[in-house]
């Protein structure tokens, strides 16, 4: 089954510890996202990839870093600069080839603080 | 600056009755605008979507109106069910390279047995 994987669905971070949350995708798409939501707030988006080895900030960049090694998978890393990191996480994806198409998103990453 | 923004923050229908959660856009550069349902704990699943070039576009028990007029797109559910139970998103993409989506803070809909 195509789709969108993300891990793991909780994870707790210690203070100045960086942690890593895993996006991968088998749907072939070129375009990958990654969102952070808060409660009774929309999607904010933090960065996005268009394709491997390229990404752009979003709308919230600071304290987060991402790679884009394989088109399959988008990481995104949760730095010791983030300070206020609790969260729903969640990574989307799209293809971009098509023209008009919906983002498909994961089932999120849950993130607080221990 | 851009905003996709709902009208009601909750609504709650009959089983059976017919749901309209409605959206409004600011930014009139949106060609591109998307209906998403989110449950209690998973990631948002797409619905419809709809072109600006549409006004109304339907699917399975769902129908997506446009009105470009006054930049505010509606979500019809016919027939309200248990399972349509969740929070309701609209985004709305930017015409051009970029076609980064605009969220609204989203609906949630309670159907009541």
């Amino acid at each position: 089954d195509g789709g969108i994987t993300q891990s793991p669905k909780y994870l707790f971070r210690k203070e100045g510890q960086n942690v890593t949350l895993s996006c991968e995708q088998n749907l072939n798409h070129d375009a990958m996202y990654w969102y952070r939501q808060d409660p009774g707030q929309g999607l904010r988006l933090i960065y996005y990839s268009q394709i491997v080895n390229d990404f752009q900030k979003g709308d919230i960049a600071e304290g987060y870093s991402v790679s884009r090694e394989k088109k399959e998978s988008f990481p995104l890393t949760v730095t010791s600069a983030q300070k206020n990191p609790t969260a729903f996480y969640l990574c989307a994806s799209e293809d971009r080839g098509r023209g008009n198409q919906p983002q498909h998103f994961g089932d999120g990453t849950r993130l607080s603080i221990l | 600056g851009e905003s996709v923004g709902l009208h009601l923050p909750t609504l709650s229908v009959q089983e059976g009755d017919n749901s309209i959660i409605n959206c409004a856009y600011s930014n009139s550069a949106s060609d591109y605008f998307i209906w998403y349902k989110q449950e209690s704990g998973k990631g948002p699943q797409f619905i419809i979507d709809i072109r600006s070039n549409m006004d109304k576009r339907q699917g399975q028990r769902v129908t997506v109106l446009l009105n470009k007029t006054v930049k505010h797109l509606s979500l019809q559910i016919a027939a309200t069910q248990p399972g349509d139970s969740a929070v309701y998103f609209c985004a709305g993409a930017l015409a051009g390279n970029n076609r980064k989506l605009i969220w609204g803070l989203g609906t949630s809909l309670a159907v009541n047995p």
